[in-house]
């Protein structure tokens, strides 16, 4: 596989699941980032991992937690999600962080009951 | 509050003639700006950019224009294609490019044969 795979693709879970997106990339690249899309909103950073280590947190709540086991997977680690969280979850990688091109994944639809 | 600024959610045009997208920032540190286009089902991929050193740049159909005494910034498409049909984010970034990027809600457009 090339690019950026997310999985799944579609996830709805109830209030109380604990769930995980899952991101990998296969471009080489040492930044990854969760960014949220949510109907009408500016794309929305979450999390930027540098190098496997996070570098940025956009005041996002605890009940949303990222892990980044090595250069090529992330995850996005759901617990306890509130129906306002559901969104587009979009992974990119990029070389280096700032606004070097993003490459994005399709991201993963979440809805949440 | 929104530091760019996408203020038309759609736009259609006819096959052939021209598309053009605009953006305004508000941010005057931002000197880095870059188009995403974004298919149904897909994330965004990178389509053109432009650094505040530049007025315009262009890629084939594809021309980026950037006024920064206005602090806005069109992308021309010229001639529409209907597979130009998709969501078209802009988004801007501070020093050079070092700075994450801020993106815009996007512009739908609508390419009709």
């Amino acid at each position: 596989e090339t690019g950026v795979t997310q999985t799944p693709r579609h996830l709805v879970m109830g209030m109380t699941n604990k769930k995980s997106l899952k991101c990998e990339q296969h471009l080489g690249h040492n930044a990854m980032y969760w960014y949220k899309q949510s109907a009408k909103k500016p794309l929305e950073l979450m999390f930027v991992y540098s190098l496997e280590e996070r570098v940025e947190n956009n005041s996002v709540p605890s009940r949303f937690s990222p892990e980044c086991p090595n250069s090529s997977h992330l995850f996005l680690h759901l617990h306890t999600l509130q129906p306002e969280d559901s969104a587009l979850y979009l992974c990119a990688s990029s070389h280096g962080t700032g606004a070097n091109v993003l490459t994005f994944g399709a991201g993963s639809r979440l809805t949440v009951l | 509050d929104q530091q760019v600024k996408q203020n038309s959610p759609s736009l259609s045009v006819q096959e052939g003639r021209i598309s053009i997208l605009n953006c305004d920032y508000t941010n005057s540190m931002f000197d880095y700006f870059l188009w995403y286009k974004k298919y149904p089902a897909e994330g965004p991929t990178f389509l053109i950019s432009i650094s505040s050193i530049k007025d315009k740049n262009e890629d084939g159909r594809f021309t980026v224009f950037l006024n920064k005494s206005a602090k806005h910034l069109s992308l021309h498409i010229v001639p529409s294609q209907p597979g130009d049909s998709a969501v078209y984010f802009c988004a801007a970034s501070a020093r050079g490019g070092s700075e994450k990027l801020v993106f815009g809600k996007g512009t739908k457009l609508t390419v009709n044969p």
